[in-house]
């Protein structure tokens, strides 16, 4: 079936140091999402992404957070400077068409540790 | 803001008996409610949902109950097999948002 791809599966970082997550979603989808998961807790939403627009995002998106997708390449989310409780499998999704009842495909998640 | 709480987290039975995972959500809004499985170094990929419209839904050997009512829904896995074994996440909509459980890891024995 579609595959998302994440790139690294494994990302250590000193706090305070830049960090991006690279994203290849299904070639035809056009929304992209990033959820975060620390261990033994929920998946939670952080935000959408639609032409080129943050569409919508939670209060876990901080300021530090950024995302985008530079001429259709890898779907990013980057974090500057990264912070100890940004520890966290960073799952990247992408879906056909918008909104919540349409199927997401996940990546099989970046593992960041920030040391 | 919206919360789904997944009762099991780990969940063993026998290869041919049934599984029950169970859910609670708390937004009254919510009208759509997937299901997804992660088997060990894979990604999530979607198994089944139910739209708020009814209030069962079944595809093949998985059964999807929700009561609106409780604001609970369940996932039910028949006769499983080795390859049932994995991580299953529910999750409910918030807007154009999915929010998800902590998952239930169900492990099928022989």
């Amino acid at each position: 079936g579609p595959k998302v791809l994440q790139i690294p599966s494994h990302q250590i970082i000193d706090m305070g140091q830049m960090v991006t997550l690279n994203c290849d979603p299904v070639s035809n989808h056009l929304y992209f999402y990033w959820y975060k998961q620390i261990l033994g807790q929920q998946m939670e939403f952080l935000v959408n992404f639609y032409n080129g627009k943050v569409m919508e995002k939670s209060k876990l998106f901080k300021d530090q957070f950024s995302v985008e997708r530079p001429d259709g390449s890898y779907f990013t989310l980057k974090i500057q400077p990264t912070a100890l409780e940004d520890s966290a499998v960073y799952f990247c999704a992408s879906s056909r068409d918008w909104g919540s009842q349409n199927t997401l495909y996940f990546g099989a998640g970046t593992r960041l540790s920030v040391l | 803001g919206e919360k789904v709480e997944q009762h099991e987290s780990t969940l063993s039975v026998r290869e041919g008996d049934s599984a029950v995972i169970n859910c609670t959500y708390t937004d009254t809004a919510s009208s759509y409610f997937p299901w997804y499985k992660q088997e060990a170094g894979k990604s999530l990929h979607f198994v089944i949902d139910i739209r708020s419209n009814v209030d069962r839904k079944q595809s093949q050997r998985l059964t999807v109950l929700l009561d609106k009512k409780a604001k609970r829904f369940s996932l039910h896995i028949t006769a499983t097999q080795p390859e049932d074994s994995a991580i299953y996440f529910c999750a409910a909509s918030r807007g154009r948002a999915l929010i998800f459980g902590t998952g239930t890891t169900v492990s099928v024995s022989p």
